[in-house]
């Protein structure tokens, strides 16, 4: 299956910037990065993708290295309702009739006042 | 909300009792997929559907079935429940990426399973 990397848990300020960082070594070159996350007990939620070029949408932006190797999401002006933790993903199989993503134990982010 | 339900929300069960868990959509999603969430663990795949009648295992299918006759019901079977299925079990459904690469993934808001 496909695997990625994230930190555990990381801490941020309120207003501040959170920068999430994921390695993908693995990543092939058709493969997408997709970011989500789970707010408490709730279902996970999209976020944002990225193939090779740094996106942005209005919850985060998504810097993927050159080497696709690994990427960095971007919380500009992180609030307390943006603790939850975070998934960095892709999927595991590519082509054919089977999509779906497997997801880990992704990084718990705490935002503190 | 994405129009995904799941029932019951909450069940308590004895060991070796059998468990049958709905997911139930209305939005004509071809993907459907069943994950089960555990502290240290994260989320994990149990078994996934993309197409009625067609499903494939996950990460973590051995103690699970599943079946889907019809579009909008993906159903989890638990032949014989163990105290190591006591879990959060979470539905999503999907359509295939589009030209972007999105695959979205919307969640159902979870089963909270005992097994006693």
């Amino acid at each position: 299956d496909a695997k990625t990397t994230q930190p555990t848990s990381m801490d941020c300020a309120e207003g501040r910037a959170a920068n999430l960082p994921c390695n993908h070594s693995t990543i092939s070159g058709n493969e997408y990065v997709y970011w989500y996350r789970q707010i408490h007990s709730q279902g996970p939620q999209y976020i944002i993708h990225g193939l090779k070029n740094n996106e942005t949408n209005e919850m985060a932006s998504l810097i993927i290295t050159e080497d696709r190797k690994s990427s960095t999401l971007i919380l500009p002006h992180a609030t307390l309702r943006d603790t939850a933790v975070y998934y960095c993903t892709r999927p595991s199989n590519s082509g054919g009739s089977n999509y779906k993503l497997t997801f880990g134990k992704g990084t718990l982010l705490t935002v503190n006042p | 909300d994405a129009g995904i339900t799941q029932s019951p929300r909450h069940k308590v069960t004895e060991t070796g009792t059998p468990v049958t868990l709905r997911c139930h959509q209305t939005e004509n999603h071809r993907y459907m997929y069943w994950y089960r969430q555990d502290p240290g663990h994260g989320l994990r795949l149990i078994h996934y559907s993309y197409g009625v009648k067609d499903t494939d295992k996950g990460e973590v299918s051995d103690g699970y079935s599943v079946s889907r006759s019809k579009t909008e019901d993906f159903l989890l079977t638990l032949e014989s429940a163990t105290s190591s299925q006591t879990s959060v079990y979470f539905c999503a459904i999907s359509d295939p990426p589009l030209s972007g690469g999105l695959l979205e993934q919307f969640f159902g808001p979870g089963t909270r399973l005992t097994v006693l």
